[in-house]
């Protein structure tokens, strides 16, 4: 199975730099990937890796490292639309096992 | 346009009844995904299909049943089984088994009284 932690909530002023961690455990695996969701809203793919490495979209960017079981999404120069629940998901690769598993999210808050 | 509809948005039922939350895609997408979501908290699995006539259960299946009949329709039954059925549900697709990009419907809100 899969396993993934990320911390709960960050808060930070517009203009900012924010790291959301994300740690896993998984049998398996294709890739680290992230997702944004507002209030009340439906969760929208930001961004994938499946090396090792920083891929950089814009504003977001997001890194893996395969060998501790670690990625990163980074929110540089933060905005307040940028206030939103962000989570980190994997999908397994064993056999008869290809579960898209979701972290319990962080939650950012941007202040003026 | 492409993407996935859930319906309705909002829901209520009476304790005790089964309740049936509808998603369809017209992405032409193999995987689809049900995901429950409780105030504040992640995304947890429910059920998931990889192709037509084949799903498998996710970490809370329990009082969920679901069927995958036609690629583009992937029912979920919420039972009376289920024990606290009040949450949002939400349901995704990917192209193909193996792939990280999920695509999401708005979600229905279930409430049960």
């Amino acid at each position: 199975g899969q396993s993934l932690e990320q911390p709960s909530e960050v808060t930070a002023v517009e203009g900012a730099i924010v790291q959301i961690n994300c740690t896993y455990q998984t049998s398996g695996f294709y890739g680290l990937s992230w997702y944004q969701q507002h209030d009340g809203g439906a969760p929208t793919f930001l961004s994938y890796n499946a090396l090792d490495g920083l891929e950089e979209t814009g504003r977001f960017s997001s890194f893996l490292s395969r060998s501790d079981s670690y990625g990163y999404l980074l929110l540089q120069e933060l905005q307040m639309k940028d206030s939103a629940s962000y989570f980190c998901a994997v999908r397994g690769s064993a056999q008869g096992d290809y579960k898209l598993s979701f972290g319990a999210g962080t939650t950012v808050t941007v202040r003026a | 346009d492409g993407g996935i509809t859930q319906s309705p948005k909002y829901l209520f039922r009476k304790e005790g009844q089964n309740v049936t939350l509808s998603c369809e895609q017209n992405l032409n997408h193999d995987a689809m995904y049900w995901y429950r979501q409780d105030p504040g908290q992640g995304l947890r699995l429910i059920y998931y299909s990889q192709i037509v006539n084949d799903f498998q259960k996710g970490d809370i299946a329990e009082g969920y049943s679901v069927s995958r009949e036609k690629k583009e329709s992937f029912p979920l039954t919420v039972t009376s089984a289920q024990k606290n059925p009040t949450a949002f549900y939400l349901c995704a697709s990917t192209e193909g088994a193996g792939d990280t990009e999920a695509f999401f419907g708005q979600g229905t809100r279930l409430t049960v009284v």
